[in-house]
């Protein structure tokens, strides 16, 4: 089974709001862990990654923390934007594959 | 554009016919992967190729799933007699080998099987 669990969207903000989307993993050891954007109509894209406990990951204002003692990876960004608008996953990658969690769309309204 | 491309982006099919999907990974990658998503779903592995050979394959790749990477390039996902099920997004990702290396994901492509 899919051993990564993230927070069930849809997920609707009003610009400038603060998100975060919940994501915990199940994965012994010492997994990556990612979350990937889907935009409409593209494919996915990485939007951060962390490689080992206590990293945080960060980009276009969105940051994750590793958190190894609660199994977590939440993703939090302080004011959304409209362009934010997109399905977010969750991954991790222990050894070879990559385990996704089911997706948050989030829209954004101005 | 140097990224992962996947042809055709959409293909439509009557149920019972033979699909095959091409995938081209980044140059210098030697791992490539076929996912299939559906709607409201995240992506499910299917199989992945480490240089040409296959080193894993999911319980969801049924007998009718094949997949090939005969030059450690480009890659094919062949689906035989389709059946509406198998109505999803197939992705291809690569990457480089090594722990925690990030996965570059091709745009899809779509099947609707009638």
């Amino acid at each position: 089974g899919n051993s990564v669990t993230q927070m069930e969207g849809p997920v609707t903000l009003s610009e400038e709001a603060f998100l975060t989307i919940n994501c915990t993993y199940t994965a012994t050891g010492y997994p990556s862990l990612f979350w990937y954007v889907q935009y409409p109509g593209e494919g996915l894209q990485l939007l951060l990654k962390a490689t080992k406990a206590d990293d945080k990951g960060s980009n276009k204002g969105f940051e994750a923390t590793y958190r190894k003692e609660t199994t977590s990876f939440h993703l939090e960004k302080g004011s959304v934007q409209v362009s934010d608008s997109a399905v977010y996953f969750c991954a991790d990658n222990n050894n070879n594959d990559m385990r996704f969690g089911a997706g948050t769309r989030l829209t954004v309204k101005p | 554009d140097t990224g992962v491309s996947q042809d055709p982006r959409h293909k439509i099919t009557k149920r019972g016919q033979n699909v095959t999907f091409r995938c081209d990974p980044i140059s210098e990658h030697n791992r490539l992967y076929w996912y299939r998503q559906t709607l409201g779903q995240g992506p499910e592995f299917l199989t992945y190729f480490q240089n040409e050979a296959q080193l894993e394959k999911s319980r969801l790749l049924s007998d009718r799933f094949s997949a090939e990477r005969p030059k450690g390039s480009f890659s094919t996902l062949e689906i035989q007699r389709t059946e509406q099920g198998d109505s999803a997004m197939y992705l291809c990702a690569s990457r480089p080998s090594g722990q925690g290396e990030t996965q570059y994901f091709g745009p899809g492509t779509r099947l609707l099987v009638l």
